[in-house]
């Protein structure tokens, strides 16, 4: 099955700086890439994806690039605000309709 | 649209009774419904999907005797705990879609289980 790796476990940067978080997959059959932010106790939340064809996506100060031969995806923040502040799962699915697999998760802190 | 709401929001039981958690997605038909377990400064992971009209399919090491998963509707699927054990606390969610050309999956807000 799919494996996801995610680095790094926690982030911390200054407010306005550019946060990345990395994520490498083993399936080459995947191609769904969702990555979400999940506050304490809450949901996660779809904040970008990328399709397996496209190679880059971007949403006002978030961006996702996507590495198909070498099987990594990165998640960009620009820009980085307190709020920002969260934990952040990548994840991967082979196939539309089937399950995701998750990332270990990166705390992003904000320093305001 | 696509909402998937999930009943209870919270939980608390005693060791050995069982509770039973619903996920529904009120706007859209789910054939597949998926069900995740979190444990504190964890990932999700899956333990099931559940599909409408068959039995679910569980993830090695999820006991299908002891999570119990029932999806008799396009709109409504329930995990049920048995027999519950303090081990068994944890934060459950469930996860819809996707529908129409998109590939999304819509989460529930999740149920947060304690087994005293």
């Amino acid at each position: 099955g799919e494996n996801v790796e995610q680095h790094p476990s926690t982030l911390s940067v200054q407010e306005g700086d550019s946060a990345v978080i990395k994520c490498t997959y083993s399936d080459s059959a995947s191609n769904y890439f969702p990555w979400y932010k999940q506050e304490l106790g809450k949901r996660p939340q779809l904040i970008i994806d990328i399709r397996s064809n496209v190679g880059e996506k971007k949403d006002q100060r978030i961006a996702v690039t996507l590495n198909k031969t070498a099987k990594h995806f990165s998640l960009h923040i620009t820009e980085t605000q307190p709020e920002d502040s969260a934990v952040y799962f990548c994840a991967a699915v082979s196939s539309r309709g089937r399950a995701l697999t998750f990332g270990s998760g990166t705390r992003l802190q904000v320093q305001p | 649209g696509a909402v998937v709401s999930q009943h209870p929001s919270w939980v608390i039981c005693k060791s050995g009774t069982s509770v039973k958690i619903e996920c529904r997605s009120l706007d859209f038909q789910a054939t597949t419904m998926f069900w995740y377990r979190q444990f504190p400064k964890q990932s999700l992971m899956l333990m099931a999907t559940s599909n409408e009209g068959s039995k679910a399919t569980y993830e090695q090491g999820v006991e299908k005797d002891k999570f119990l998963i029932n999806h008799a509707s396009l709109t409504l699927s329930t995990l049920t705990v048995t027999s519950a054990h303090p081990e068994d606390s944890s934060f459950y969610i469930c996860s819809a879609g996707p529908f129409n050309d998109k590939y999304e999956q819509y989460f529930g807000p999740g149920t947060r289980l304690t087994v005293t």
